[in-house]
């Protein structure tokens, strides 16, 4: 079955740049999703189609994706930022998938 | 404003029948373009995408969960609904509903804030 591939985890001090990256097979024909989740609460959507971020996200996050690796950056990443975040796209069928998910430190 | 609410039992036997319901308010389930689904995601683990359905009926399950899952809708009400048979203890999880939207692929952009389901004796 298909696979996206997270790092367990990233840290970063705050002020800092964080990056996070989601390999798969299939990201070169289908758009990268990215989606937070703080402790004890429910995922958001951070970013879609690649590099589009919703209202209410804000400007620090962005996305972008190249080749086979979808990159979730946070630029200046502040304490509030420390969450799960888990990247999101479908196979060639179609089929949803959740990558495992990368646990982001900011101290 | 939109916001969907997971209700249902909080413990199911070993073997029985999950059964959860997803209520939607600020917002008709017969919106043109929207779909919903269900994702859960075990205590300390990732997200598992379980299904998805269109307010006409049309159902996508995940293939690793096909033969024991019905998703439903039910337009009078605006919600939609999960069934999962011959549960186990894997089926312990955080299950939440959210709204799909499908452009060049489904994904979720809005979501419940989730029910825990525990399958013990």
């Amino acid at each position: 079955s298909y696979e996206l591939t997270q790092p367990p985890s990233v840290s970063v001090s705050p002020g800092q740049t964080a990056r996070i990256t989601c390999s798969g097979d299939a990201l070169p024909k289908k758009y990268g999703y990215w989606y937070q989740q703080k402790s004890g609460q429910a995922p958001v959507l951070a970013i879609y189609e690649d590099s589009k971020r919703p209202s209410g996200i804000p400007e620090r996050f962005s996305g972008s994706s190249s080749g086979t690796m979808a990159t979730l950056t946070i630029s200046g990443a502040q304490v509030e930022d420390e969450a799960d975040y888990y990247c999101y796209s479908t196979d060639s069928s179609g089929i949803p998938v959740f990558g495992g998910g990368t646990k982001l430190t900011v101290l | 404003q939109l916001q969907l609410q997971e209700s249902g039992p909080g413990l199911v036997k070993p073997s029985e029948t999950l059964s959860l319901t997803c209520t939607v308010s600020g917002g008709s389930i017969s919106s043109s373009g929207y779909y919903w689904g269900w994702i859960r995601q075990p205590p300390g683990k990732g997200l598992e995408w379980i299904g998805i359905i269109y307010y006409s009926g049309n159902t996508y399950y995940n293939p690793s969960l096909k033969s024991r899952l019905t998703i439903s809708v039910d337009t009078s009400k605006n919600q939609f609904s999960l069934k999962v048979t011959s549960v186990t203890a894997a089926d312990t999880a955080v299950y939440y509903c959210a709204r799909v939207k499908r452009a060049t692929s489904f994904f979720f952009d809005s979501w419940g804030q989730g029910t825990l389901v525990t399958v013990s004796s």
